[in-house]
């Protein structure tokens, strides 16, 4: 089992509908990443969480330190949101490196 | 601010060559992170550099690869003798400052290597 899963892998969905992506971990962290990764490769970080939630835009990330979850939501969804979405974690005591999900391919028709 | 910048963008190189990638972080970083991405894989933590010092390289395969970050220029992640296994999208991300609890990590556009 991954220490990150991500659900659903694929998703497809029609412009203006409400997105939502979800993130299970299982190892104690200091602080969970969203990514956003684009047809041609490139990668934008989204949010970085430790606790509560953060709005930016029609994105919204929560997480959920007790029941180790969190979730990717997209408002108003729009063709360009079309994007591998990734989770990442890192974990206690100063450590550095990330561990990620395998990624939710979303696609959003027009 | 240029952004990260890593070159080249795709690279090809034959079994048993060597595949040189090239990192420059954002200026005013001095955290260098490399991650691999295999086909139809996630991301995975390679090596966490700052200025001069390997910090953390457990993610690295532990021969043919090496990383660098000289005090002056890019920092350099080497592949010696590569083999078909190792072709990846290579990605490279900074930061100013350790990750911490508000430390934003800036990705680079990757380099694709493709070991015929």
């Amino acid at each position: 089992k991954n220490e990150v899963e991500q659900s659903p892998q694929n998703l497809t969905a029609q412009e203006g509908e409400f997105i939502t992506i979800n993130c299970s971990y299982s190892v104690g962290i200091s602080a969970l990443h969203w990514l956003q990764q684009h047809p041609g490769g490139g990668i934008v970080s989204l949010f970085m969480l430790s606790s509560g939630k953060k709005k930016h835009g029609r994105l919204i990330a929560t997480i959920n330190i007790q029941e180790k979850h969190s979730s990717l939501h997209i408002t108003a969804s729009h063709p360009r949101d079309s994007a591998v979405y990734i989770c990442a974690v890192r974990g206690l005591q100063g450590a550095q490196k990330l561990v990620f999900g395998q990624g939710t391919r979303l696609t959003i028709n027009p | 601010n240029a952004g990260v910048m890593q070159n080249p963008r795709h690279l090809v190189r034959r079994r048993g060559q060597e595949a040189r990638l090239r990192c420059s972080p954002m200026k005013g970083h001095s955290h260098v992170y490399w991650y691999r991405q295999l086909p139809e894989e996630g991301l995975k933590f390679m090596v966490y550099l700052q200025k001069e010092n390997i910090i953390d390289e457990s993610g690295m395969p532990k021969e043919r690869f090496s990383a660098e970050f000289p005090k002056e220029g890019p920092s350099i992640l080497r592949i010696q003798q590569v083999v078909r296994g190792d072709s990846a999208a290579y990605f490279c991300a900074s930061s100013e400052l350790p990750m911490g609890t508000n430390e934003k990590l800036f990705f680079g556009s990757g380099t694709q290597l493709s070991v015929l």
